[in-house]
Order: structure tokens, then sequence, then C-alpha cells
């Protein structure tokens, strides 16, 4: 079974830095990831999506991700960020190769943005 | 541009009553999902549909039944409302395929008192 983790329930950065939300993944074959940002009060809006090809995906509103096998690991970045980048984002994997393909959500991290 | 409404920003209910949160997308989609967010439980999969009148369960669909008798229109139904029901909910749509995304619904924020 697919299973996602974001080992970081809450991540403090200051306006202007630099930011990383991890997400882990486990599963057997190539899976399809995805990162979601859901703003107060909002559903989620997809960030970006991975499939195949380049590794490193570029997203919406500057954040991009890379896709890492070894590691299993799908982390989300951007280099500066915003004030209103403070939201809750959920990493998704979906399945690629049989099986139900619902995809499994991470618990979510929330990015708390200091002026 | 894609658009999923929720009947429900916010919805009060009391205890033994019945209670239907709508949803509703326009874009022709075949497959609908009902989600409940709970603050550290991430969104948990209660049921999901192929297509009209299918119906699939997800992971948590104890206490919950769903309606979909037209292609646009998802309803979940809680039967006899329970205070551990208290919670968001989330529609989703999404085009047939494993690679497509979903898109989802501002959320109803469902209180049982």
């Amino acid at each position: 079974a697919q299973s996602v983790t974001q080992p970081d329930i809450h991540i403090t950065v200051s306006e202007g830095a630099s930011l990383e939300l991890r997400c882990n993944y486990s599963y057997g074959a190539t899976p399809y990831l995805f990162w979601y940002v859901q703003s107060p009060g909002q559903g989620l809006q997809l960030l970006l999506k991975y499939f195949s090809g380049d590794t490193l995906v570029q997203g919406i509103k500057g954040f991009e991700a890379e896709f890492k096998r070894s590691q299993s690991s799908f982390n989300l970045r951007k280099p500066s960020v915003h004030w209103s980048d403070a939201a809750e984002y959920f990493c998704a994997v979906g399945n690629a190769s049989g099986g139900s393909y619902i995809p499994t959500f991470g618990r979510g991290t929330s990015l708390i943005v200091h002026p | 541009d894609v658009k999923v409404t929720q009947s429900s920003r916010y919805l009060v209910k009391r205890t033994g009553e019945k209670v239907f949160l709508e949803c509703v997308q326009d874009m022709d989609h075949e497959n609908m999902f009902w989600y409940r967010q709970d603050p550290g439980l991430g969104l948990r999969l209660i049921y999901f549909s192929y297509d009209v009148k299918m119906k699939e369960k997800g992971d948590i669909p104890e206490g919950y039944s769903v309606s979909r008798e037209k292609k646009e229109r998802f309803s979940l139904i809680l039967e006899s409302a329970s205070t551990n029901q208290t919670s968001m909910y989330l529609c989703a749509s999404r085009p047939p395929g494993r690679r497509n995304e979903q898109f989802f619904g501002p959320g109803t924020r469902l209180t049982v008192l």
C-alpha cells in the first residue's frame, strides 16, 4: 500500500528566507506525486505534480519540487518566502500502475511566516 | 476555470439529525470524492464515485452514505449526525486517469452539537 509522510507538522520561517518542506513516500513502483496548498478557510489548490521525466518540477507561485527516487522523497522548495505563503501544505502520492488510483495524502505541514 | 462548489461553508446541526452535504462540479468529471479533514490527521477519504450511480467506500465510510444521481452532483449524507463527525468536509472532482489532479471545493465546516 502506498503511504506519505510529512515529518514536520509546523515550519516557521522569516519572510524572505528559503523554504523546504519534506515529503517521503512509500510505494513499490514509480509514483505520481503532488503538492497541494490550502490557504486558511479554503480548499486545496495544486502547486505542482510529477509523473516522469525531469526530476525537478516547477510549479505555481514560485515553488519547485525535486523527485529523488533513491531517497523516496519529493521535497517542496521556494527560494524566498512571502507572507502570503502562510498556509497548510499537503503532499500526495498516486498509484502509477494497477490497483486503485486514489491518491494518498500526507498529514500536512503548516507553514508560519514571520515578518 | 474549473469550479467545484459546496452548498454550505458553515453548518451547525444537532446530534441525531440527518445531514446532507452537497457538492457540484461544472467540468463534466467522472470521478468525485468526499474527504474529511481533521487537525493532525490530514485528509481521509470517506467515499468516492467513478460515475453516476456508482460509489465506492474509502478509508472511513462508517456513519456516512453518498448519492450520485447526476454526473455533476455528489452528495454526502450523515444519517444520524454525531459529535465525532464535527469536521471540515472537502469535496473534489477529477477527470478519469491516474495522472490527473483533483480539483477541490472550498469545504464545509460542520459542527454537530
